[in-house]
């Protein structure tokens, strides 16, 4: 089946910072998914993007799909993008392990 | 817009014990509809999924089942809790048209149901 890594597994930052989160994935997908899971447990969409670029704030994802990739760039974070980023694949969502993010005031 | 509800938000329940969760979705048409498991700090786990109503594909053998009485009610049931069954569980939804349309296979979820088994 279809492998799903994520990394890196953990990331502290300052408040302000840019990050990069990374997805890889096995075999061509033509469906994958970003999310944030908030402290208290709810996943929250953020991206559908099976390929190209998209943005929505401070947010922004891209998916090269040909090289079994995908990118969530978060820029001047803030303390409410702390939480569990994970990314899933495929029609019945194959899942990342998850990078946890942790935004420091 | 769809919604999607379910209940109870917190549970805890001795070993032993029968388990039935609830998932309904508002807004939306024979949805693909989703039960997911989460252990803590890890990853989501597939449990069940259901393209219509009584049509119950299982991910992983164990002892829970689910069943989809109505075409936006999923259920999620055990007839005996193990230690091992305490997680977070997440139910979720497709909207089947979105594939058609190629839209996508976008998946929503709802707010979960934190079960401890004691």
């Amino acid at each position: 089946g279809i492998q799903v890594e994520q990394s890196p597994p953990d990331l502290i930052l300052q408040e302000g910072a840019n990050s990069t989160l990374r997805c890889n994935f096995s075999d061509s997908v033509n469906n994958l998914q970003w999310f944030h899971q908030n402290p208290w447990g709810q996943l929250i969409n953020l991206f559908y993007i099976p390929s190209g670029t998209k943005q929505n704030g401070r947010l922004s994802a891209t998916t090269v799909a040909t090289e079994r990739y995908s990118l969530l760039y978060i820029s001047s974070s803030q303390t409410t993008d702390s939480g569990v980023y994970f990314c899933a694949v495929g029609y019945q969502l194959i899942w990342g392990a998850g990078t946890k993010l942790i935004i420091k005031p | 817009s769809q919604t999607i509800h379910q209940w109870p938000a917190t549970l805890v329940q001795p070993v032993g014990s029968p388990l039935s969760l609830e998932c309904t979705v508002e807004g939306t048409s024979n949805p693909n509809l989703y039960w997911y498991r989460q252990a803590a700090g890890r990853g989501l786990q597939l449990l069940f999924y259901s393209v219509g109503i009584g049509q119950i594909s299982s991910e992983v053998p164990q002892n829970l089942s689910a069943s989809r009485p109505q075409d936006r009610q999923f259920i999620l049931s055990s007839k005996k809790l193990l230690l091992s069954d305490s997680g977070f569980y997440l139910c979720a939804w497709m909207d089947l048209r979105g594939i058609y349309r190629l839209i996508g296979n976008e998946q929503f979820f709802g707010p979960g149901t934190r079960l401890t088994v004691l």
